[in-house]
């Protein structure tokens, strides 16, 4: 299995209150993702990053940031949380190339349920 | 801008039999991965399978294989012989970078619920 942890599982936070989750991998993959999945929706792009210091916005990138200040960190904080944002948050990552194979296949981390009251 | 359309929100199928979920795709790159998940209630993200744009065979993992019709921009994942522990969701998705340079992205279709029937 692919060695990406996040942090915290699980998450009962109040409306207004700042919030970060991290991701932590151990694969050295370039890109990291951030998804939300919610009922009816599937899995969603938040922001990725494609290196250090580098990310860019997904799908629903509004109320959220990211930073990645080592290879292996990715943090997502919610500056002030609102119910909307209660979620199941998954971290992901991949490579562009792996074992010949292009374009593949994102690994994901346990994911994190957070609840906004 | 990629985009993956699965139009079946749930499905039955009888334990021992063979299904079919669908999913379709857009994207104007050239080189682009297709790979479905499946998600069981526990809430993990398991990988079943991957097809690359360029293979010309069709994938296959134990009981999982890839109809890929690159043409009608098609990626079916069939299940044969379903067991009661392939219910779950599963989704479809895309990895791929810009022709124009950019950075991959993997894009997910919203998910179809399997469900075996003993």
């Amino acid at each position: 299995d692919a060695g990406i942890t996040q942090s915290p599982r699980h998450k009962v936070t109040e409306t207004g209150t700042p919030v970060t989750l991290r991701c932590h991998q151990t694969e050295n993959h370039r890109y990291m993702y951030w998804y939300r999945q919610d009922p009816g929706h599937g899995l969603r792009l938040i922001h990725y990053s494609y290196g250090v210091k580098d990310t860019d916005k997904g799908e629903v990138s509004d109320g959220y940031s990211v930073s990645r200040s080592k290879t292996e960190d990715f943090l997502l904080t919610l500056e002030s949380a609102t119910s909307s944002q209660t979620s199941v948050y998954f971290c992901a990552i991949s490579e562009s190339e792996q074992g010949g194979r292009l374009n593949t296949e994102a690994f994901f981390g346990q994911g994190t349920r957070l609840t906004v009251v | 801008a990629q985009k993956i359309t699965q139009t079946q929100p749930g499905m039955f199928v009888q334990e021992k039999e063979a299904v079919t979920l669908d999913c379709t795709y857009d994207t104007s790159d050239q080189s682009y991965g297709l790979f479905w998940y499946k998600q069981p209630s526990s809430g993990e993200m398991i990988f079943l399978i991957y097809q690359g744009s360029y293979d010309e065979q069709n994938a296959t993992e134990g009981r999982y294989s890839l109809n890929f019709q690159k043409a009608r921009k098609s990626a079916n994942l069939v299940i044969s012989a379903s067991q009661l522990g392939d219910s779950a969701m599963y989704f479809c998705a895309m990895s791929s970078a810009p022709n124009s340079g950019g950075y991959q992205k993997v894009t997910f279709g919203t998910g179809t619920k399997l469900q075996v029937i003993p």
